[in-house]
């Protein structure tokens, strides 16, 4: 069946700073990936997807590539912000409108 | 911007009530889904909702669960008799053919 595996957090991290959050997957065929972030007290928003090979998916500073060779999908940014303190989930699905698989999520904490 | 609605944000209930949690999906997507998220721990599929019909569910969505989009708008999720363990942020979710999953605000139940 279909996994998702993030590192664990909390990531703490200085204004400005580089971010990374690791995802792998495991998965038949060719998943739709995702990162959806869930701010304080909010629900999930997407933040950027990539539906195949070597797509990269960008939103707000924040860009993550599809990496089929390595079955990965790693979040970036290069300097992130004290609004960016949230938890990120890293998805998949077989298909756009799909069931999404979902990691554990990846809580960031970025302090001024 | 079309957003998925649900109400109530947040609903206490004493264990054995049963409760219905409601949900507008955006008007046009065909694809509705109901996910789980227990305090701190990942996003867990429930169920997923095509063409008037259950389409997937997953181990979770036992006979204590049952869904229903009444009108034609509304989607909902019945837990006939909620247990402790029912406790969780509840998801809402809609999608249309070719798009990812829009996710609504979450309704937070609390089962005493």
């Amino acid at each position: 069946g279909n996994s998702v595996t993030q590192m664990e957090g909390p990531v703490t991290l200085s204004e400005e700073a580089f971010l990374t959050i690791n995802c792998t997957y495991t998965a038949t065929g060719y998943p739709s990936l995702f990162w959806y972030v869930q701010y304080p007290g909010e629900g999930l928003q997407l933040l950027l997807k990539a539906t195949k090979a070597d797509d990269k998916g960008s939103n707000k500073g924040f860009e993550a590539t599809y990496r089929k060779e390595t079955t990965s999908f790693h979040l970036e940014k290069g300097s992130v912000q004290v609004s960016d303190s949230a938890v990120y989930f890293c998805a998949l699905s077989d298909r756009g409108y799909s069931t999404l698989t979902f990691g554990k999520g990846t809580m960031l904490l970025v302090s001024p | 911007e079309p957003e998925v609605t649900q109400t109530p944000s947040h609903q206490v209930t004493q264990m054995g009530q049963e409760v219905i949690l409601r949900c507008v999906p955006i008007s046009n997507h065909l694809y509705f889904y109901w996910y789980r998220q227990i305090l701190g721990q990942k996003v867990e599929f429930l169920v997923s909702f095509y063409n008037n019909e259950i389409s997937e569910k997953s181990e979770i969505f036992d006979d204590q669960f049952s869904v229903e989009r009444p009108d034609g708008s509304n989607f909902t999720l019945k837990i006939r008799s909620t247990k402790l363990e029912d406790s969780a942020m509840y998801f809402c979710a809609s999608a249309g053919g070719n798009t990812e999953a829009f996710f609504g605000q979450g309704t937070r139940l609390t089962v005493v």
